[in-house]
């Protein structure tokens, strides 16, 4: 069966200091993946997408992702965190197959200690 | 350009209603898709249109339905309200799956 795990439901680091959200997938097709972010009210906005081009892939706002095909992860990462990355973090995995599927991550809160 | 654009933004309906949102997607985008968001639930796959055809539906009960228009534009109808389909309710439209989504700013649904 095809899932997407985010590994942490909360976490809380300090302005200035590195951001890692862990996303591991289940697939038996090769998939696309992607990091959405909202912030309250909001829509999704894309932060960056994997498609089995380049496995670490560069996003808006500094954040990047590895995808790490032995490890079945796609961990998002920024070196340094400002304010106005406190938001919901989602990952997302699009399944190509007879019926694709879209399939979401449970979501991280990102929440940043001035 | 203008963005996925979803209306009305905020809605309150009786239990028992009918509710149609609405979706206009980025011009020149064929697929669209629908989301339901709760805190319970998280964000939960509606369905896809391209091209007019829905193309892959969640698991939703047959109470919502959906269509899509000549014009890419696309409806989310829900019958019968119930309390549970308090929702944000996310509209997304794409060129092509493989480069991502852009997504509306949703309608707030609370149904009374």
């Amino acid at each position: 069966a095809q899932s997407v795990t985010q590994l942490d439901s909360h976490v809380s680091v300090s302005e200035g200091t590195p951001v890692l959200l862990r996303c591991n997938y289940s697939s038996s097709y090769s998939p696309s993946l992607f990091w959405y972010v909202q912030h309250p009210n909001k829509g999704l906005q894309l932060l960056l997408k994997y498609t089995s081009a380049a496995t670490l892939v560069k996003g808006i706002n500094g954040f990047e992702a590895e995808f790490k095909k032995s490890e079945t992860s796609f961990h998002l990462t920024k070196p340094s965190a400002h304010m106005s990355d406190a938001a919901e973090y989602f990952c997302v995995v699009t399944l190509y197959s007879s019926a694709s599927k879209i399939i979401f991550g449970s979501g991280t809160r990102l929440s940043i200690r001035p | 350009k203008a963005g996925v654009t979803q209306t009305p933004r905020y809605l309150i309906k009786t239990r028992g209603q009918q509710v149609t949102l609405s979706c206009s997607p980025i011009s020149g985008h064929r697929s669209v898709s629908w989301y339901q968001q709760t805190p319970g639930q998280g964000l939960q796959f509606l369905f896809e249109y391209f091209s007019e055809t829905q193309r892959n539906k969640g698991n939703f009960p047959g109470r919502f339905s959906g269509r899509q228009f000549s014009n890419s534009r696309s409806e989310m109808n829900v019958s019968t309200l119930e309390l549970g389909d308090s929702a944000l309710y996310l509209c997304a439209s794409s060129v092509d799956r493989a480069r991502g989504y852009t997504f509306g700013s949703g309608t707030r649904l609370t149904v009374v």
